[in-house]
């Protein structure tokens, strides 16, 4: 259906370490977005994504809009203290184009 | 800063109170959005703007009542809400609604708790 599968939904890390989540579909979406939320703040876009197979980075960030245009990654290298919050996938369906969430990954980091 | 500002950050409110949630854009966008964000679970579309006409309404019963008088402001006013309804609810614009580039700009939300 129109759901978005976002895994996983909390991740707990060192410091330094490498993060990667995705989220995937069995729908075809036209867009791959992901987005960041602070605690008390509204998400905030990290990387747009409007090509299968488009490969993007935005500093430590890099996503990925899968081919088969039904999933997309975000991995984040060298995590810092501030990488703290929640991390949701969107995306424009491929009919209708309209925009549906995934439930978000929940990122804690210990220094 | 987004762009997007929404009043008040925090209301807590009682089931026969009538209040307004409050959301400007400072983008020139032409498209405008209402979602509720309860915990672990997606962000749910309430309600959609597009030049100041509705363009969208999710089921959402009639204690949310959305307005929005010109495309930089739009509001949600709440009246005999539920326990249940107590969540962020968040306020977006973009652009436009038809594009796949129209990307929609998030404000900082309010969170509701209704008691």
């Amino acid at each position: 259906g129109q759901q978005l599968n976002q895994s996983p939904q909390s991740m707990f890390i060192q410091e330094g370490e490498d993060v990667s989540m995705n989220c995937t579909s069995s729908s075809i979406f036209n867009t791959w977005l992901w987005y960041k939320q602070d605690p008390g703040e509204g998400p905030v876009l990290l990387i747009a994504l409007y090509k299968a197979g488009e490969l993007t980075s935005n500093g430590r960030l890099t996503a990925q809009f899968g081919i088969t245009r039904k999933d997309s990654f975000l991995n984040i290298s060298a995590s810092i203290p501030s990488d703290v919050g929640i991390y949701f996938c969107a995306g424009h369906l491929e009919y209708g184009n309209k925009l549906v969430f995934g439930a978000g990954t929940i990122l804690r980091v210990k220094s | 800063e987004t762009g997007v500002t929404q009043t008040p950050r925090h209301l807590v409110m009682g089931m026969t109170n009538k209040k307004s949630l409050k959301c400007e854009q400072h983008l020139g966008h032409n498209a405008m959005y209402w979602y509720k964000q309860s915990a672990k679970k997606p962000l749910e579309l309430m309600f959609v703007y597009s030049l100041e006409e509705r363009v969208e309404n999710n089921s959402v019963p009639s204690r949310f009542s959305p307005e929005c008088p010109n495309s930089s402001h739009l509001f949600l006013h709440l009246h005999t809400l539920q326990p249940e309804d107590s969540a962020l609810y968040l306020c977006a614009s973009s652009q436009g609604l038809a594009g796949i580039t129209d990307t929609q700009y998030f404000g900082p939300g309010t969170r509701l708790t209704v008691l």
